[in-house]
């Protein structure tokens, strides 16, 4: 079966500081890969997604990057934080039904 | 006018009660539609596709209407394990860009 792995689970880092997120999957292979932030009480916003290896689209311009330097690896990073990228970061794939499987997420407090 | 909107809640209802989610979505090409459940301060979770000839499964159905744009998840007889926020999610037939409603919380209460 698939899992998901994202970490950490949770992250406190200063504004100006780096970020490096991780997200793999396992039991699958060429999935389609995304990046979602969650804002405190708001939706869920699609910030990256990846259809291969090397291969990214953002949707949302801002000072984030991802990565995909494997077929099931994902990484979310940033050089200098920013108090507004406080939130939840969800990584998902999906199957071929196009159906999502989401990571259990990060949870990053940007102070 | 954004692109997935659902109805703004919280629902509070009592247990054993039906309740009705609606959904309404702008971008006339999207192929795939979905419900999902989020409890709190965790990952969303898959809960049912939704079809064109519409879905049952268990205490749970879901209609589609491609001509109003509009999707609907029905609960019969809620349980207290039912309270969570319920997120609609639309995507194109590309099938790489989800878009996710903003989500309807329901508390079931005892």
């Amino acid at each position: 079966s698939q899992t998901i792995h994202q970490w950490p689970a949770t992250l406190v880092q200063p504004v100006g500081s780096p970020l490096s997120l991780e997200c793999t999957v396992e039991g699958t292979s060429n999935p389609n890969l995304y990046w979602y932030r969650q804002a405190a009480g708001r939706g869920l916003q699609l910030l990256f997604y990846s259809v291969g290896i090397g291969q990214i689209s953002s949707e949302v311009p801002q000072n984030l990057s991802a990565s995909r330097p494997q077929d099931r690896q994902f990484i979310l990073s940033s050089k200098k934080l920013l108090l507004s990228d406080s939130g939840f970061y969800l990584c998902a794939w999906t199957d071929g039904n196009n159906e999502q499987f989401f990571g259990p997420g990060t949870r990053l407090t940007v102070l | 006018r954004k692109e997935v909107e659902q109805d703004p809640g919280p629902f509070n209802v009592p247990e054993g009660a039906t309740v009705a989610f609606n959904c309404t979505y702008s971008n006339s090409a999207s192929q795939s539609f979905f419900w999902y459940r989020q409890d709190c301060r965790k990952e969303p979770k898959l809960l049912m596709s939704v079809y064109s000839s519409g879905n049952e499964d268990g205490r749970f159905t879901a209609q589609l209407n491609r001509a109003s744009q509009y999707i609907s998840l029905l609960i019969r007889d809620s349980k207290l394990s039912d309270s969570a926020t319920y997120l609609c999610v639309v995507t194109p037939n590309s099938g790489q860009n989800f878009v996710f409603g903003p989500g309807t919380r329901l508390s079931v209460l005892p």
